[in-house]
């Protein structure tokens, strides 16, 4: 079945480094993926759309230069994390859909851990 | 913004028991209902996608009902086994296909 790979799974760095996570499917095109983030105890929250080789569309409250996002080609898109702060600390997951009504396929997840 | 909700938030089942959760979105302007499985320390896995009106799925001993023009689908799972210990989310797309999820249901299996 189709699949979607996420890394790196598990990031603790300093407040002020930026962080990049990378979505890829692997063995389907998609020309959308999207970007979650859960907070503790709350349900999956939509960030963004990412749109291949447009911008990314995102959700109200989402700051887009906190969170950049690039879809370069088919099978990658990626979310930056800029100068991250304690309160970016989450989890963060991605998922694609290799045709239009078909389920996501998700990735394993980032969590993200701001010291 | 659509509002997907989903009861109870936590269950415990004894093994072999069956069980059933509910999920509940807005009628209007529907188009679609998912049911995925999260496990813990895996990504959520697709279950179902239910689209008519009175669709029943089933996937070996999980099954779900869809009522569009009440709001609501059942996600049912026949004689519980350990290895169903999950989070169930359901989630409902705009015609965008952007998902708003349902909290979940987490579901414990009692050996």
């Amino acid at each position: 079945g189709a699949v979607v790979s996420q890394h790196p799974s598990r990031v603790i760095c300093k407040s002020g480094t930026s962080v990049k996570i990378e979505c890829r499917s692997l063995d389907f095109q998609a020309t959308t993926m999207f970007w979650y983030r859960q907070f503790p105890k709350q349900s999956l929250m939509l960030m963004a759309t990412s749109n291949e080789g447009s911008k990314a569309t995102y959700e109200q409250g989402v700051e887009k230069d906190k969170f950049l996002i690039n879809h370069a080609s088919l099978t990658l898109s990626t979310l930056t994390v800029t100068s991250a702060h304690p309160e970016d600390s989450s989890f963060y997951i991605c998922s694609a859909s290799a045709q239009r009504n078909q389920p996501q396929h998700f990735g394993d997840g980032t969590r993200l851990s701001i010291l | 913004i659509l509002n997907v909700e989903q009861s109870p938030q936590s269950l415990h089942v004894q093994e072999g028991d069956s069980t059933n959760f509910t999920c509940s979105f807005p009628s209007s302007n529907f188009y679609a209902l998912h049911w995925y499985r999260w496990e813990t320390a895996k990504s959520p896995e697709a279950l179902f996608v239910m689209t008519l009106n009175g669709d029943e799925k089933k996937k070996g001993r999980i099954s779900a009902t869809l009522n569009t023009k009440e709001g609501y689908s059942y996600l049912y799972i026949k004689g519980s086994q350990p290895e169903d210990s999950a989070t169930y989310l359901c989630a409902s797309p705009g015609g965008n296909e952007k998902l708003t999820f349902g909290t979940g249901t987490r579901l414990t299996i009692i050996p």
